[in-house]
């Protein structure tokens, strides 16, 4: 089967710095996808890995270990604009996206 | 710019009522992809086009529908919403659908009332 597991629900403080992480089991890999979705919004593009290591973009940073099935985004500097779900997505052999349930992340001042 | 539109942004409907949800995108992607998601869940794919060949996700119900016209366009019909039906539904885009780095542009979504 397929399966994604992402933490529900995450607290941070603005400032500082925040792991979401994504660990899964899926039928196939074919990269990793991450997005952020604020409330009643749609969900935006944030980052993509296939090969193992760490992608730095800006503020957010994303991790792979293929043979963990395990991902990580890295947010820095936590802004309040920050607060939002961050989904994480695996393409899988067939090229569908399977989608995690996603981490409501929280930033209090 | 170029971009994923969707109308409405809300839609009340009455139990049993059929309705149609409307997606058009500017971009020229050949996939468009309709997604159910209700709260605090992931996003649940029902169903998307490759150009013209439409792909049926095989857990969707009969009751949903789509059309896709033309490449600009795509529809997604309703034919007797439950209440179990209410929830956000997400129109996205690919350039193509077979390749790795496949980057999903989506739309604002609507979101659905059953009354």
């Amino acid at each position: 089967g397929q399966n994604i597991d992402q933490p529900t629900e995450m607290t941070a403080t603005e400032g500082a710095i925040v792991q979401i992480n994504c660990t899964y089991q899926t039928s196939g890999f074919n990269g990793l996808f991450w997005y952020q979705q604020h409330a009643g919004e749609a969900p935006t593009f944030l980052s993509y890995n296939v090969l193992d290591g760490l992608e730095e973009k800006g503020r957010f940073s994303s991790f792979l270990s293929r043979s963990k099935g395990y991902s990580y985004l890295l947010l820095k500097e936590l802004q309040m604009k920050d607060s939002a779900s961050y989904l994480c997505g695996i393409m899988d052999s067939n090229y569908q996206l399977i989608w995690g349930a996603g981490t409501k992340l929280i930033i209090k001042p | 710019d170029a971009m994923v539109i969707q109308n409405p942004r809300y839609q009340v409907t009455q139990f049993g009522k059929p309705v149609t949800l409307s997606c058009s995108q500017t971009l020229n992607h050949n996939v468009m992809y309709w997604y159910q998601q209700k709260s605090s869940q992931a996003p649940k794919l029902l169903f998307h086009y490759y150009d013209k060949d439409f792909n049926n996700e095989a857990d969707t119900p009969d009751n949903f529908q789509s059309r896709r016209p033309n490449t600009s366009f795509c529809f997604l019909d309703i034919r007797s919403p439950g209440l179990g039906d209410a929830a956000m539904y997400l129109c996205a885009t690919s350039e193509e659908g077979d390749s790795a780095k496949n980057i999903q542009y989506f739309g604002a979504g609507t979101r659905l009332s059953v009354l």
